[in-house]
């Protein structure tokens, strides 16, 4: 298996641009997670799915943010308009459905906003 | 108090060395406990998942205090591979489908 494959890798934007990351769970997998992670706040969750359904968006930090699942092979995540304090580091993570919660992360999209 | 806490560290042991990173959690009713491990500018990966008889995955040992609500990583003969930043990861507190990451701890093996 590929793993959870993330794009782009690496983002630069300029302040009030729209940005959308992507991921693609590992086939088979019923969660999936985004999370941030930044030097000050470590690494925090922002929303999951199970079966495509958003579940729990409680980490969303504003409404800037919003994420879709619209089937099971992808997700995007976008930030419109996107702020400097939004530079970070974006993983995703996909995971069975069986309680072994193990998450398997994707390389992560470091996003650099100017 | 926060959900999961841990030493920053860093850590700065010499190859051969034994180190030891604890972990606190909040909520007395979380049921599943891991270590995961972040190598610089990669992605977090699963070391060993926490059990509540203790486990041991070769140089490895992860013990699990329930009344105390700590868990511990026991990294023996240190290799300089084994530098990296180590996560505690514990389930959430409103729902079993979210774990919560500690802020981890750094360890530098050096020559």
């Amino acid at each position: 298996d590929a793993g959870v494959i993330q794009s782009p890798r690496h983002e630069v934007t300029e302040m009030g641009q729209e940005v959308t990351l992507r991921c693609k769970p590992i086939s088979g997998h019923d969660y999936l997670f985004w999370y941030r992670q930044t030097m000050m706040r470590g690494l925090e969750l922002l929303i999951y799915f199970n079966n495509n359904v958003p579940i729990d968006d409680s980490g969303m930090p504003e409404d800037r943010f919003s994420a879709k699942m619209p089937n099971a092979s992808f997700s995007t995540l976008k930030i419109q308009p996107s702020e400097p304090r939004d530079s970070a580091v974006y993983f995703c993570a996909s995971r069975p459905a069986v309680a072994s919660y193990e998450q398997y992360f994707g390389p992560g999209t470091r996003l650099t906003v100017t | 108090r926060k959900e999961v806490e841990q030493d920053p560290g860093p850590f700065n042991v010499p190859e051969g060395a034994t180190v030891a990173f604890n972990c606190t959690y909040s909520n007395s009713a979380s049921q599943s406990f891991f270590w995961y491990r972040q190598d610089c500018r990669k992605e977090p990966k699963l070391l060993m998942s926490v059990y509540s008889s203790g486990n041991e995955d070769g140089r490895f040992t992860a013990q699990l205090n329930r009344a105390s609500q700590y868990i511990s990583l026991l990294i023996r003969d240190s290799k300089l591979s084994d530098s990296a930043t180590y996560l505690c990861v514990v389930n959430g507190e409103t729902s079993y489908d979210k774990v919560i990451f500690g802020p981890g701890t750094s360890l530098s093996v050096i020559p």
